[in-house]
């Protein structure tokens, strides 16, 4: 059983720019949450996707967003990209809701 | 508006000593987890207590809740250096989403 990937590992990119973020479920999970986890934080809930519609937002702007697919495979979109944005991005999956299970998250930096 | 809060936000012990971290969270849940996250990396499911009293160990790891008190501990027996890492408890009321405290970096010194 293959758990939680997520790609790319690391990326650097500029003020402005938009960045895309990709998660590939665990087998059979149809829930995926994103969280961002800034430098010495804990990790902040972003919003979850339930067999494709978003199920929860947290308090983030508009300029976040998502989708997934009928695999169940997310993406994390940002457009407009600030440098607070630079963060450890982390995609959670989950069957039953009670236990998430974590990728290996993506580093982005805004430089 | 939910709030996690851990205490100790950071600690610093000696192998062999035991130790205790604290976790009050502002609203009703039955659902309290634990993680642990190693420098650049992502998060390692510790515990998941789902009632009142619930009581899990592994290794020299044990982790309660006390949803009338808000309350969640996890003890570290005789720590030793391994554990070195930092501790995040986190909260999901509604079965949704994770709230988490801000973490408890701990370092388990020789």
């Amino acid at each position: 059983e293959t758990g939680v990937t997520q790609s790319p590992t690391h990326l650097i990119k500029t003020r402005g720019q938009q960045v895309t973020l990709r998660c590939s479920s665990q087998s059979g999970h149809n829930t995926v949450s994103w969280y961002q986890q800034a430098l010495g934080q804990g990790p902040q809930f972003i919003f979850q996707y339930y067999r494709e519609e978003e199920n929860g937002r947290g308090n983030f702007p508009p300029r976040f967003s998502g989708l997934q697919f009928p695999n169940y495979s997310s993406e994390l979109n940002v457009n407009a990209l600030e440098l607070d944005d630079s963060a450890l991005y982390l995609c959670a999956s989950s069957l039953t809701g009670v236990e998430q299970f974590f990728g290996p998250g993506t580093r982005l930096t805004v430089l | 508006e939910l709030k996690v809060e851990q205490n100790p936000l950071f600690l610093s012990m000696q192998e062999g000593k035991n130790y205790t971290i604290y976790c009050n969270y502002s609203t009703t849940s039955d659902r309290l987890y634990w993680y642990r996250q190693d420098p650049g990396k992502s998060l390692e499911s510790l515990f998941v207590l789902l009632s009142n009293g619930a009581v899990k160990q592994e290794g020299r790891l044990m982790a309660s809740l006390d949803t009338k008190a808000r309350l969640s501990t996890l003890h570290i027996t005789a720590a030793v250096h391994d554990l070195s890492a930092t501790y995040f408890c986190a909260v999901d009321p509604s079965g949704s989403r994770l709230t988490f405290g801000e973490g408890t970096q701990l370092t388990v010194n020789p």
